[in-house]
């Protein structure tokens, strides 16, 4: 079974600090995702990699960053944590098409951020 | 625009009841279409997929969806609900167009009444 972990299932940060969320995946999965999900919104996509060291915006990359120096390991980063960015911070992963398989993602339990 | 609308925000049924939970997409090519569930404080887990040939595709659970491309639909369904089953649907699409990008829509809330 393929294995998406997230560093933490709770994080409770301040105002202006920098966070860092991480995640692992154990399937040698090309493609990797971050997204938030927030009531109402369903899941928007942050931003996503297709390979190590390649990032690509999502829909909304503003005040967000990405880091990919291995290819089990996505993170994000609050440069600057602000009230708005309380989330549910979700993380997935995928192969490509080319791999035979289907574009299917493969989520972990996810980070719920407070910012105070 | 190009968008995946679920359009019930929040569905209530009865254990052992029928279910079926909407989703169109509005795309120029058919897409690649699925199906996830997000139990409470979980991350998705992918219920069924569409690519091509039988509109009919089965899932994990007993779930099951129809696609039907002069709707634009690709419909949830399960015969028979079971309270397990409360949980968060999604639909999502991965456009046909070369990319692995995933649309999703916004969900739809299933709560289970014994």
């Amino acid at each position: 079974d393929v294995k998406v972990t997230q560093s933490s299932r709770y994080l409770v940060k301040r105002t202006g600090e920098k966070v860092f969320l991480e995640c692992v995946q154990d399937m040698d999965h090309e493609n990797m995702f971050w997204y938030r999900q927030d009531p109402g919104l369903g899941l928007r996509l942050i931003y996503f990699s297709y390979d190590v060291k390649m990032k690509e915006k999502g829909d909304i990359p503003e005040g967000y960053s990405v880091s990919r120096e291995k290819k089990e390991r996505f993170s994000l980063i609050l440069e600057s944590a602000s009230t708005n960015q309380t989330s549910m911070y979700l993380c997935a992963s995928s192969t490509p098409k080319l791999a035979g398989t289907s574009y299917e993602q493969y989520f972990g339990p996810g980070t719920r951020l407070t910012v105070t | 625009a190009q968008s995946v609308t679920q359009p019930d925000i929040h569905i209530t049924v009865s254990e052992g009841a029928s279910l079926e939970l909407r989703c169109n997409y509005s795309y120029g090519a058919t897409p690649y279409l699925f199906w996830y569930v997000q139990s409470p404080g979980q991350g998705l887990q992918l219920l069924l997929k569409y690519f091509s040939g039988d509109t009919l595709v089965q899932g994990i659970k007993g779930f099951e969806a129809e696609f039907k491309r002069s709707q634009s639909s690709f419909n949830l369904r399960k015969p028979s609900v079971h309270w397990s089953d409360a949980a968060e649907y999604f639909c999502a699409v991965v456009p046909n167009t070369g990319g692995f990008k995933t649309i999703f829509g916004a969900g739809t809330r299933l709560f289970v009444k014994a």
